[in-house]
């Protein structure tokens, strides 16, 4: 069965700081991989996808940045990070060529202070 | 670029009471529409998928949600509500033409079902 991990859980960092979280997914390969923010009362915006290794499409101008080591692995990753990158930010993925989200992460509650 | 609107951010209910969450989206080609769920302190799943073929479509837990084309609208509903479907419900669309068939969300309903 495929399964979708994210880590850290939570994450407290001052402005200026670096970032770094990961995404791995297991039991599918070659999948679609997104990072997702979730803001409360504005559902989830797109960040990032990526249909392949080393293949990322941004979505928003921002702070953040994606990258795709390995087929199963997503990182968002930031240098410097602004207050106003605190957020609920979520790893997804779908199967190549279906329609809609296989599964979402658990999710990091980032808080920048 | 397509959009989706929720119009009701918070709905609060009683037990066995009836259960409509409107839904509407701007795209006028093809569309895939979804409705997501979000228990309290769970992870985000699927509820309902519309794709092709009957309008209407039954997902788990006693949901079922209209695709009216005419309208741009994909409403969720649930006869009967139970304390257990407190939650944030969340409509998507994706597109044939969305890249990577990345999914467009709508600001979410929370729902509360008093029991």
């Amino acid at each position: 069965s495929q399964t979708i991990h994210q880590w850290p859980a939570t994450l407290v960092q001052p402005v200026g700081s670096p970032l770094s979280l990961e995404c791995t997914v297991e039991g599918t390969s070659n999948p679609n991989l997104y990072w997702y923010r979730q803001a409360a009362g504005r559902g989830l915006q797109l960040l990032f996808y990526s249909v392949g290794i080393g293949q990322i499409s941004s979505e928003v101008p921002q702070n953040l940045s994606a990258s795709r080591p390995q087929d199963r692995q997503f990182i968002l990753s930031s240098k410097k990070l602004l207050l106003s990158d605190s957020g609920f930010y979520l790893c997804a993925w779908s199967e190549m060529g279906l329609a809609g989200l296989g599964y979402f992460g658990p999710g990091t509650r980032l808080t920048v202070t | 670029a397509q959009s989706v609107s929720q119009h009701n951010h918070h709905v609060i209910l009683s037990e066995a009471a009836s259960l409509e969450l409107g839904c509407n989206y701007s795209y006028g080609g093809t569309v895939n529409l979804f409705w997501y769920v979000q228990y309290p302190g769970q992870h985000l799943q699927l509820l309902l998928k519309y794709l092709s073929g009957d309008p209407l479509v039954k997902g788990i837990k006693g949901f079922e949600a209209e695709f009216i084309k005419s309208k741009f609208s994909f409403n969720l509903r649930k006869p009967s509500v139970q304390w257990s479907d407190t939650a944030e419900y969340f409509c998507a669309v994706t597109t044939f033409k969305a890249a990577g068939n990345k999914l467009t969300f709508g600001g979410g309903t929370r729902v509360l079902v008093k029991p």
